[in-house]
């Protein structure tokens, strides 16, 4: 059974530090692996997702990482803005499965 | 705009009554999902439809009834609502043949039993 952590559960970082969110999960066997933002109160936008052939994508300041043979990825957020607090959600879909596996998130605060 | 939409976005209702939650997609995706997410904000599926046919039914209770008349189209309806049944659910829409997979995710809507 695919089980998803992502560490840490919650980061407050001053305005403009780089920082890495992480995420792990038990069952190499993904299709591709989605990170989220999810703002209080408010739906999932899809940040960037990463097909299971693929290391990584890229988008704005935005860069995720995907180890599959070891069951990593990793969310690096360059020179964070107040804007980007919010809760962060790694979700991996399964090969074979239409589901995806959320992990519980790491709610980020960038202060100002 | 092109997006998954979901009405009502609140739901308060007492225990005993039968509800349902509308979702519509006009991404063009072949593949809709239900998701729930609990109070401690933990995210789970229900179920999926591909093209109007039931996929994944994730040990959910008889009283949840997924309906796709089409493959834009999936609403949840809920019968006999009970306490725990209090949480946001999620409608999301995929592209799966030929596409990236890729889950666009609705507003979501908050259902509260009293």
């Amino acid at each position: 059974k695919q089980e998803v952590t992502q560490i840490p559960a919650a980061l407050s970082v001053p305005e403009g530090e780089n920082l890495v969110l992480n995420c792990s999960f038990t069952d190499s066997a993904i299709y591709n692996l989605q990170w989220f933002r999810q703002d209080p109160g408010k739906g999932l936008t899809s940040l960037l997702l990463i097909q299971s052939s693929q290391r990584e994508q890229t988008s704005g300041r935005l860069n995720a990482s995907l180890d599959k043979s070891s069951g990593r990825s990793t969310l690096y957020i360059a020179a964070s803005q107040p804007g980007d607090s919010a809760t962060y959600l790694c979700a991996v879909r399964q090969g074979g499965s239409e589901k995806l596996v959320f992990g519980k998130g790491t709610k980020l605060t960038v202060n100002p | 705009d092109t997006a998954v939409s979901q009405t009502p976005k609140y739901l308060v209702t007492q225990m005993g009554n039968d509800k349902s939650i509308k979702c519509e997609q006009n991404l063009g995706h072949d593949t809709m999902y239900w998701y729930k997410q609990d109070s401690k904000k933990f995210l789970k599926i229900m179920f999926s439809y591909n093209n109007k046919e039931l996929i994944i039914n994730e040990t959910v209770p008889n009283r949840f009834s997924p309906k796709s008349p089409d493959k834009a189209h999936l609403n949840l309806h809920i019968n006999s609502l009970e306490l725990g049944d209090s949480a946001v659910y999620f409608c999301a829409s995929s592209q799966d043949i030929g596409g990236s997979r890729e889950q666009f995710f609705g507003p979501g809507t908050r259902l509260t039993v009293l």
